[in-house]
């Protein structure tokens, strides 16, 4: 089945610079690739997704890049903010796993004032 | 529109004990998921369904039983509770297998 990792687990990074995860997966036939961010204490909300015929994709502050060849896409926050602090995971799906998201581990992203 | 209701929000059981977690969406999706999350970890599907009377194993579905018997509503039975299900539990739903909308979760402790 799909196999995916996120690194770093963990990331701090001083406010205002940018951060970068990148999540790798297996499943070649992938083609729906999804980034959710998770609160303390609350529930998983999509930020951004990429399908596998883009090669990146931007939302103001938030941009996401695939490398299908590589088979890894990454996550980019630019001038981070207090409230970027979070869990973010990424969800990758397709054939191999029964077009169900197999979730990352996710990383902890800590914005230092 | 309330999106992704759960409850209870919090329960605690004993082991050997049963119960029932609902969830209920208003948005018409087809796509419904159980999850459960461990501390400080991703989260792993219990089950999922693509439609009423339809329902099928996800990667962790040993302990657990689902049903769907109208598209808004998905109930998560437990039977037998052991402490390793201590866990939080979240409901989803999607219209296609793309962006899923998660409920509030049900945190659940068994002793």
């Amino acid at each position: 089945g799909e196999n995916v990792e996120q690194h770093p687990s963990t990331l701090s990074v001083q406010e205002g610079d940018s951060a970068v995860i990148k999540c790798t997966y297996s499943d070649s036939a992938s083609n729906y690739f999804p980034w959710y961010k998770q609160e303390l204490g609350k529930r998983p909300q999509l930020i951004i997704d990429i399908r596998s015929n883009v090669g990146e994709k931007k939302d103001q502050r938030i941009a996401v890049t695939l490398n299908k060849t590589a088979k890894h896409f990454s996550l980019h926050i630019t001038e981070t903010q207090p409230e970027d602090s979070a869990v973010y995971f990424c969800a990758p799906y397709g054939r191999d796993s029964n077009y169900q998201l197999i979730w990352g581990a996710g990383t902890k992203l800590i914005i230092k004032p | 529109n309330a999106g992704v209701t759960q409850t209870p929000k919090f329960r605690i059981l004993k082991i050997g004990q049963s119960m029932t977690l609902q969830c209920a969406q208003d948005m018409n999706h087809n796509y419904m998921y159980w999850y459960r999350q461990d501390p400080g970890m991703g989260l792993k599907l219990i089950y999922y369904s693509v439609g009423a009377g339809i329902t099928d194993k996800g990667e962790v579905p040993n302990g657990y039983n689902v049903s769907r018997s109208t598209t808004e509503d998905f109930p998560l039975r437990l039977e037998l509770a052991a402490p390793s299900q201590t866990s939080v539990y979240f409901c989803a739903s999607s219209y296609n297998v793309n962006e899923q909308y998660f409920g509030p979760g049900t945190r659940l402790t068994v002793t």
